[in-house]
């Protein structure tokens, strides 16, 4: 089975653009999880969505949003990026809620400038 | 306070040894995880735990609800096991909250 998947790996971008992350679950998990990590903040959580709807959501600004299509893959966008959105954005899928085992994706990069 | 905590922040360990790193937390909580990550950023998660005690290979989870605390042990350590331990719990208010993590590095 591929385990999940994010696009792209890396990003740059420029302050006060825009940004859209991709993720593709395992195959089978209807279960989705957006993550920030920042060398100052961690790990925090950002979204959980769960067949097509937003479960649970983190204290994120509204600059923060995503969706979950009827195949399971997510998106997450961000808005007019401020340099502290500079982080590692990571997904994670499982078969339920959050509590289920997750399996993690390997990130994306951004690195806004 | 930070609501989830982790000890040690940082271990250093020679290999073989038996290594312990704990976590505590001041919320109701549903579920508990324990996940790897190592230099690079790849997360792996480890144990995903409710109650009690579980077992895979040579790493050992174990969680007491009424103390709110989690233990998660390594036995015969081994340079490979070298990461970021990181405990992370959803509350019963269905808020997901990270520890900071314990840096483990384990020395041939």
């Amino acid at each position: 089975k591929a385990g999940v998947t994010q696009t792209p790996r890396y990003l740059i971008k420029t302050r006060g653009q825009q940004v859209t992350l991709s993720c593709s679950p395992i195959s089978g998990h209807r279960s989705v999880s957006w993550y920030q990590q920042t060398p100052g903040q961690g790990l925090q959580f950002l979204f959980e969505y769960f067949s097509e709807t937003q479960r649970n959501k983190g204290n994120f600004p509204g600059r923060f949003s995503g969706r979950q299509f009827s195949n399971s893959r997510s998106e997450m966008n961000v808005s007019t990026l401020e340099l502290g959105d500079s982080a590692l954005y990571l997904c994670a899928s499982s078969s339920g809620l959050y509590s289920s085992e997750q399996y993690f994706g390997p990130g994306t990069r951004l690195t806004v400038t | 306070k930070n609501e989830v905590e982790q000890s040690p922040q940082n271990l250093t360990a020679q290999e073989g040894e038996f290594i312990t790193i704990n976590c505590s937390y001041s919320v109701g909580i549903s579920a508990l995880h324990w996940l790897q990550q190592h230099p690079g950023g790849g997360i792996v998660s480890l144990f995903m735990l409710s109650s009690g005690k579980k077992k895979h290979g040579r790493l050992i989870a174990t969680i007491n609800i009424q103390e709110k605390h989690s233990s998660l042990h390594i036995t015969a350590s081994h340079p490979r096991d070298s990461a970021v331990y990181i405990c992370a719990v959803k509350t019963s208010y269905d808020k997901v909250i990270f520890g900071p993590g314990t840096s483990l590095s384990v020395i041939p």
